[in-house]
């Protein structure tokens, strides 16, 4: 079975720098999915970034990029230039090739942003 | 992106009683969709994945007779929790996938209390 693990239950950062959340998973797939999500105070699940495993590079949006080591089954999440919005629990998650496949989450790390 | 509405956004009702949760896939075809308990501050835990017109199918440990999930139509699916017991109360969140589409959407979830 698929497993997916976050290690960092809680981090902090000032606004304006960096912060990186760690991920790890175990998979025997070689076709799969990876995922992070943000669940704000509002407790609505917002998809950040997705990775597709067949793809060497690391996947951006914006702010956010990843840092995806296929050998290692590492999927860490860099949020840069850190926002007060960007306070929420992040959730790693893994999923099959399928599209209708069910998602594997981790346990989450709350992120609190200072200013 | 897709919208997914869920209904009501909180509940509050007596042990012994039944509660029904909607989940609407607002403006496209949801062939999959998905159902979720969490705790406060945990993962959120897969409970069963419904196709349309076809039996859910339920993660191991979770009860089917406790909570019967319909999914009627394309746009609708329903989570029933039957005699209600204080330790059903939780934040359950669906979700949503469809053709075309190579993510699942989430609701906004509904906070279910039981006295």
């Amino acid at each position: 079975a698929q497993t997916v693990t976050q290690s960092q239950p809680e981090m902090s950062v000032q606004e304006a720098e960096t912060v990186t959340l760690s991920c790890t998973y175990d998979t025997s797939e070689s076709d799969y999915y990876l995922f992070w999500y943000k669940q704000p105070p509002s407790r609505q699940m917002i998809l950040v970034i997705r990775q597709e495993a067949y793809k060497q590079q690391n996947a951006t949006e914006n702010r956010f990029s990843v840092n995806f080591q296929k050998a290692a089954k590492s999927f860490s999440l860099k949020i840069s230039d850190s926002q007060l919005g960007d306070a929420a629990m992040y959730f790693c998650a893994y999923r099959r090739g399928t599209s209708y496949g069910k998602l594997t989450f981790g346990q989450g790390t709350i992120l609190t942003v200072h200013p | 992106g897709a919208v997914v509405s869920q209904h009501p956004s909180r509940v509050i009702c007596k042990s012994g009683t039944s509660v029904k949760i909607e989940c609407r896939s607002l403006d496209f075809q949801a062939t999959t969709m998905f159902w979720y308990r969490q705790f406060p501050k945990q993962s959120l835990m897969l409970m069963a994945t419904s196709n349309e017109g076809s039996k859910a199918t339920y993660e191991q440990g979770v009860e089917k007779d406790k909570f019967l999930i319909n999914h009627a139509s394309l746009t609708l699916s329903t989570l029933t929790v039957t005699s209600a017991h204080p330790e059903d109360s939780s934040f359950y969140i669906c979700s949503a996938t469809g053709l075309s589409y190579n993510e699942q959407f989430f609701g906004p979830g509904t906070r279910l209390t039981v006295l």
